[in-house]
């Protein structure tokens, strides 16, 4: 099993700063990587796939990065909503399996 | 817009079995996509329960696999969960999920999301 492990647990930070979530790899899963968002009260929302791509719809100020068993999640300067909790999430191929890491909230400082 | 919405009971006796189904509206069950349960403890994290294909191909979460059964209507554009022997540490939020497409190829990613149901196992 590929265990993810995301750091930090909490990280508190004002509007308008820059946000480095770091999600780590227990063995290289390559660029197959996903981050996701998620308010209280509702289901994720997809923000990155394949490490680097945004998903339909996401802005510009979300980017991902890293392959092998190092990524990033970059906020580039934080909006009112995006405080909220962040999870990665890879797939490995043998045996098939899906795992999240255990999440970064972002929260208002 | 392909929208998912999960249904089924929201409380389950311990012992017993958890029955959940996904409908798939705007959208075919049979294209080329996977469909996924998520399921998220109060205040924890998310956990993949396991996936299937329209095909009836599946893949579950080793931790689970023992206790899941997921399959497939396409009659009815939906797929379902059930999990049995459940005891308090099944209670939930149950999400089901598709999985991303990028041409033909997936993504392993979770693009549609339902809104999710709670799901507690109390006597």
């Amino acid at each position: 099993e590929i265990v993810l492990t995301q750091s930090p647990a909490t990280l508190s930070l004002s509007p308008g700063e820059r946000a480095t979530l770091s999600c780590r790899a227990s063995q290289s899963v390559s660029s197959y990587l996903a981050w996701y968002q998620q308010k209280p009260g509702q289901a994720p929302r997809l923000l990155i796939y394949d490490a680097s791509n945004r998903a339909t719809g996401i802005p510009a100020r979300f980017s991902g990065s890293g392959s092998g068993t190092d990524f990033t999640l970059t906020i580039s300067s934080l909006e009112p909503e995006d405080f909220a909790v962040y999870y990665c999430q890879q797939r490995s191929n043998w045996p098939p399996e899906i795992t999240f890491g255990p999440g970064t909230k972002v929260d208002i400082k | 817009q392909v929208q998912l919405q999960e249904s089924g009971p929201g409380l389950v006796k311990p012992s017993g079995t958890l029955s959940l189904t996904c409908a798939v509206s705007g959208g075919s069950i049979s294209s080329s996509n996977w469909w996924s349960w998520v399921r998220q403890p109060p205040g924890k994290g998310l956990e993949w329960i396991g996936e299937i294909y329209h095909s009836g191909s599946t893949n579950y979460n080793p931790s689970l696999k023992s206790r899941v059964t997921i399959s497939v209507d396409k009659s009815k554009n939906q797929f379902s969960l059930k999990l049995r022997s459940v005891t308090a540490a099944d209670t939930a939020v149950y999400y089901c999920a598709r999985d991303l497409l990028v041409g033909a190829t997936t993504r392993d990613a979770f693009d549609i999301w339902g809104q999710g149901t709670m799901v507690t196992v109390s006597s």
